[in-house]
């Protein structure tokens, strides 16, 4: 059964401070690595992507991946209190299919 | 990102009627679109994979009747809730994949069913 872990929090940080959210990942043929954000009543929202080994940054948000260790972690830099939602780790399983895990919601707190 | 619709935004129903939602690639061309089933506080349940002019692939569990897939085109993708009950009310969600080596999808917006 190829799994995706992520604490379900709540991840509770004050605003402009630095979230950290972490995911790892049975399946080590996986080649892709996604983090989707979902605020509540809604559907989710792709905000980053990535598929090699290392950081990845766009704006306030840096993904890292190490595939060796098989985790997958999410950085927020500056965090707003619209940032304040769930962020759902997603792994593509090579079957084409995402495989998401339960994701973590996150607090900024003003 | 690509950009992806779904009609309607919410329906609500009475039980024992059938309903049909629409997703849609607006700026992109899928031949693979996925269709999800959230309740709250839970995360998304992949209900089926639909390919453009095949039939359409189900989880475990699904019943294939009950969801009836269509994916007519590049570009549509429908699902239609059969004989709809109380439990099928849910927050119905497709998703679209982009093409290429990288498999990224987008979402739509969501439907959310209300059965009576």
């Amino acid at each position: 059964q190829k799994e995706v872990e992520q604490n379900s929090g709540p991840l509770s940080v004050p605003e402009g401070a630095i979230a950290s959210l972490n995911c790892t990942y049975s399946d080590r043929g996986s080649q892709s690595f996604f983090w989707y954000r979902q605020y509540s009543g809604k559907s989710p929202e792709l905000i980053m992507s990535i598929y090699s080994n290392g950081d990845k940054e766009d704006g306030r948000f840096t993904a890292q991946l190490n595939k060796a260790s098989q985790y997958v972690s999410l950085l927020i830099r500056d965090s707003q209190p619209s940032d304040s939602a769930t962020y759902l780790c997603a792994v593509d399983g090579n079957t084409g299919k995402l495989i998401f895990g339960q994701g973590t919601t996150l607090q900024v707190k003003p | 990102g690509a950009v992806v619709s779904q009609h309607p935004s919410w329906v609500i129903c009475k039980s024992g009627t059938s309903v049909k939602i629409e997703c849609r690639s607006l700026d992109f061309q899928a031949t693979t679109m996925f269709w999800y089933r959230q309740f709250p506080k839970q995360s998304l349940m992949l209900m089926a994979t639909s390919n453009e002019g095949s039939k359409a692939t189900y989880e475990q569990g699904v019943e294939k009747d009950k969801f009836l897939i269509n994916h007519a085109s590049l570009t549509l993708s429908t699902l239609t809730v059969t004989s709809a009950h109380p439990e099928d009310s849910s927050f119905y969600i497709c998703s679209a994949k982009v093409g290429g080596f990288y498999n990224e999808q987008f979402f739509g917006p969501g439907t959310r069913l209300t059965v009576l």
